[in-house]
C-alpha cells in the first residue's frame, strides 16, 4: 500500500480482555516497529522486527504483550488480560533500512482504551 | 536509559511569530537525530534527519540545527501559521533503536 495501515483506529475494551492490534507496513519495508504513547509520556519503544532476524523484544513492558510478524509483512500486537495502564496510542512504523538515515513511516495509530 | 529531553513541553504563539524549541540528548554514542511532526489524529511525519555536528536542515519555514558535542538540536519555525500547530518530536538513534522525547506541543493562534 501507499502507507502504513493500522487497524482498528480505536478500540475500547474491558479490563481483563485480550486485544489484537494489526499493522500493515509499506510493501518492501524490511523493518517494522511498534511504539506506544501513554497520556503525557513520550513514545515508548515496544518491539522491532528486521527481516528474518529474531525480533528485539526488549521494550515489551510485560509478558502480557506479544507480537508477531507473518511472512515478513503484516504484524499483530497482542495484549492479554488488558489493564487500565495499557490505555495508550499504539503506533506502528516501517522503514527500508532500520530507519537510521531516512527515518520511519508511521501509521496513524490505534487508540486503545481499557475501561 | 538514554533520555531525550524536549523543551518547552507546550507553546502558544501568535500567527506570524517565529519560535524555536530544544531537543537535548546524551552526546555519547550518537548516530543520528530525527525530528518528526505529529498532528492530532494523523501519523507522525518525518521532518529532518541529521547526522553531523553542525548540520543545518531547512524545509520551507522550518529549519533545524544540530550540535552533537554538547548534545542538543534546535527546531525553528519562522512566521508561524495555524497549520504549524502540532506536536514536534525529536528522536535520537544509537543503532537500530530510537529514543523519543515527549515532544513540544505547538499551538499557533490565528
Amino acid at each position: 500500500g501507499a502507507g502504513v495501515s493500522q487497524s482498528p483506529s480505536n478500540k475500547v475494551t474491558e479490563k481483563g480482555k485480550d486485544v489484537e492490534l494489526r499493522c500493515d507496513p509499506i510493501s518492501g519495508h524490511t523493518a517494522l516497529y511498534w511504539y506506544r504513547q501513554s497520556l503525557g509520556q513520550g513514545l515508548e519503544f515496544l518491539i522491532y522486527f528486521q527481516g528474518n532476524s529474531a525480533p528485539d523484544k526488549s521494550g515489551l513492558p510485560s509478558d502480557r504483550f506479544s507480537a508477531e510478524r507473518t511472512g515478513g509483512s503484516v504484524s499483530t500486537l497482542t495484549i492479554q488480560r488488558t489493564q487500565q495502564e495499557d490505555s495508550a496510542v499504539y503506533l506502528c512504523a516501517s522503514s527500508l533500512e532500520g530507519g537510521r538515515l531516512y527515518g520511519y513511516t508511521f501509521g496513524s495509530g490505534t487508540r486503545l482504551t481499557v475501561v | 536509559i538514554l533520555n531525550v529531553e524536549q523543551s518547552p513541553q507546550s507553546l502558544h504563539v501568535q500567527e506570524g511569530d517565529s519560535t524555536n524549541f530544544t531537543c537535548s540528548f546524551p552526546s555519547s554514542n550518537f548516530y543520528a537525530l530525527h525530528w518528526y511532526r505529529w498532528e492530532t489524529a494523523k501519523s507522525p511525519e518525518a521532518l529532518f534527519v541529521m547526522t553531523l555536528n553542525g548540520d543545518e536542515k531547512k524545509k520551507g519555514r522550518i529549519s533545524a540545527t544540530l550540535n552533537t558535542k554538547e548534545g542538543y538540536s534546535y527546531l525553528y519555525i519562522k512566521g508561524s501559521q495555524p497549520e504549524d500547530s502540532a506536536t514536534y518530536l525529536c528522536a535520537r538513534n544509537t543503532g537500530n533503536q530510537f529514543y523519543f522525547g515527549t515532544g513540544t506541543s505547538l499551538t499557533v493562534i490565528p
